[in-house]
């Protein structure tokens, strides 16, 4: 079927801390995978993508990680700060068609 | 600001009432997707434009919503006879359409609260 979870629903992390957020995916055709960041009020941003030829991908302070064979993606944020505060989901695509999402994590950054 | 503009921003309307909501995707963007979204979810797939054709609806789109994009550019999303079950955020994303990397950008979305 069709269906892409996380592990945790929050995260409270330091401001200054790493953060890694977790998501695991049931389709093992999906080709394409995209973490977004939502704050409130506003539509799901773009963060960060990557393919599924792919098992690691850096952006700047972010990092997203594949693993196929265990079908589970993180995203890693490095020193995270107040304005990373935020719900992050992750999609799924297979082919050039809709987005699956998750339901998210809510990202808590302690000052 | 993803370049995706979402009109009206927020819209409260009666049980029954009408309503049809805006968007103007990225401009060089062929594809146009609608998604909703309830609180502590993450959005779920309505439709999706190829150009001005429609090319798959799910099934969360009963018979009384209806979209257009009638010249590929904006679109359109309109609720017919709305009920309290249809509040919710609606979402607007536009994005190339490139097969195995589908990136899709989002709007600000429009609240629409049905009472």
């Amino acid at each position: 079927g069709e269906s892409v979870g996380l592990h945790l629903p929050t995260l409270s992390v330091q401001e200054g801390d790493n953060s890694i957020i977790n998501c695991a995916y049931s389709n093992s055709a999906s080709d394409y995978f995209i973490w977004y960041k939502q704050e409130s009020g506003k539509g799901p941003q773009f963060i960060i993508d990557i393919r599924s030829n792919m098992d690691k991908r850096q952006g700047q302070r972010v990092t997203v990680l594949l693993n196929k064979t265990v079908k589970h993606l993180s995203l890693q944020i490095a020193a995270t700060q107040p304005g990373d505060s935020a719900v992050y989901f992750c999609a799924e695509n297979q082919g050039a068609q809709k987005l699956v999402f998750g339901q998210g994590t809510r990202l808590t950054i302690n000052p | 600001d993803t370049g995706v503009s979402q009109d009206p921003r927020h819209k409260i309307t009666k049980r029954g009432q009408n309503v049809t909501f805006r968007c103007d995707p990225i401009s060089e963007h062929n594809r146009l997707y609608w998604y909703r979204q309830t609180l502590g979810q993450g959005p779920e797939f309505l439709t999706y434009f190829q150009n001005e054709a429609q090319l798959e609806k799910s099934r969360l789109l009963s018979d009384r919503f209806s979209a257009e994009r009638p010249k590929g550019s904006f679109s359109t999303l309109e609720i017919q006879r709305t009920e309290q079950g249809d509040s919710a955020m609606y979402l607007c994303a536009s994005g190339p359409g490139v097969a195995a990397k589908n990136i899709q950008y989002f709007g600000a979305g429009t609240r629409l609260s049905v009472l």
